[in-house]
């Protein structure tokens, strides 16, 4: 059974910085391309970042310069590292992995870690 | 940037009934690249349908998509009471990009 777990949320100043994790199991993780996705509280969603297999980054205008998305294969793990956080980044962040390398869709999500950036 | 539309904001149907959805992106998608996911409260997003028209795996065949171009469209031939949720149409786009239209809440009525 596909599943993915991240944790790393909490409570952040403006300005400050945050790690996210998502535990990855259930498929071969090195094989596929993976995504965080946001969420603010009551709004839609929006992509944050991808990572090819390859190691290749890709990020919305944005996060850019900010997020680093990086992944461990070996662990079976993908991280969202996030700096310079600002109020607008409050939200609900899920992991979730692309059907197939260049599929453009996402048929697995984590349940989300949520991040609120407040002073 | 693609910018994807959705209307209605909310659909107030009853159980049933036929529901409508409509996703219009601001220049063309490639119909392998347009996607439908159902959320729930406090869940995460499910993938309904990808392609423009293919039904993921173990959703229900209430469930179609079609459209292609600019036009999308989800349809639920007969709403059950699990069906209400808010839905959300995606595209990947040619320069590495994922964007979400802002949603359609379907209530009951």
């Amino acid at each position: 059974e596909v599943q993915l777990v991240e944790s790393g949320g909490g409570l952040v100043q403006p300005g400050g910085s945050l790690r996210l994790s998502c535990a990855a199991s259930g498929f071969t993780f090195s094989s596929y391309d993976m995504h965080w996705v946001r969420q603010a509280t009551g709004k839609g969603l929006e992509w944050v970042s991808a990572i090819g297999t390859a190691g290749d980054t890709y990020y919305p205008g944005s996060v850019k310069g900010r997020f680093t998305i990086s992944r461990e294969n070996a662990k079976n793990s993908l991280y969202l590292q996030m700096n310079s956080l600002r109020a607008g980044d409050t939200a609900v962040y899920y992991c979730a992995r692309e059907a197939k390398p260049g599929a453009g869709y996402f048929d697995y999500w984590g349940q989300g870690t949520l991040v609120t950036v407040s002073s | 940037e693609i910018v994807l539309t959705q209307s209605p904001g909310t659909l107030s149907l009853s159980p049933g009934e036929r529901a409508t959805l409509s996703c219009r992106a601001s220049q063309s998608v490639s119909s392998s690249y347009l996607a439908w996911y159902q959320q729930k409260p406090g869940q995460a997003p499910r993938l309904l349908i990808y392609g423009a028209s293919s039904r993921a795996t173990g959703i229900p065949d209430r469930f179609s998509g079609s459209g292609s171009g600019t036009d999308f469209t989800l349809t639920i031939s007969r709403l059950e009471p699990e069906d209400f949720a808010v839905y959300y149409c995606q595209q990947y786009g040619s320069s590495l990009s994922y964007t979400f239209g802002q949603g359609t809440k379907l209530e009951i009525k």
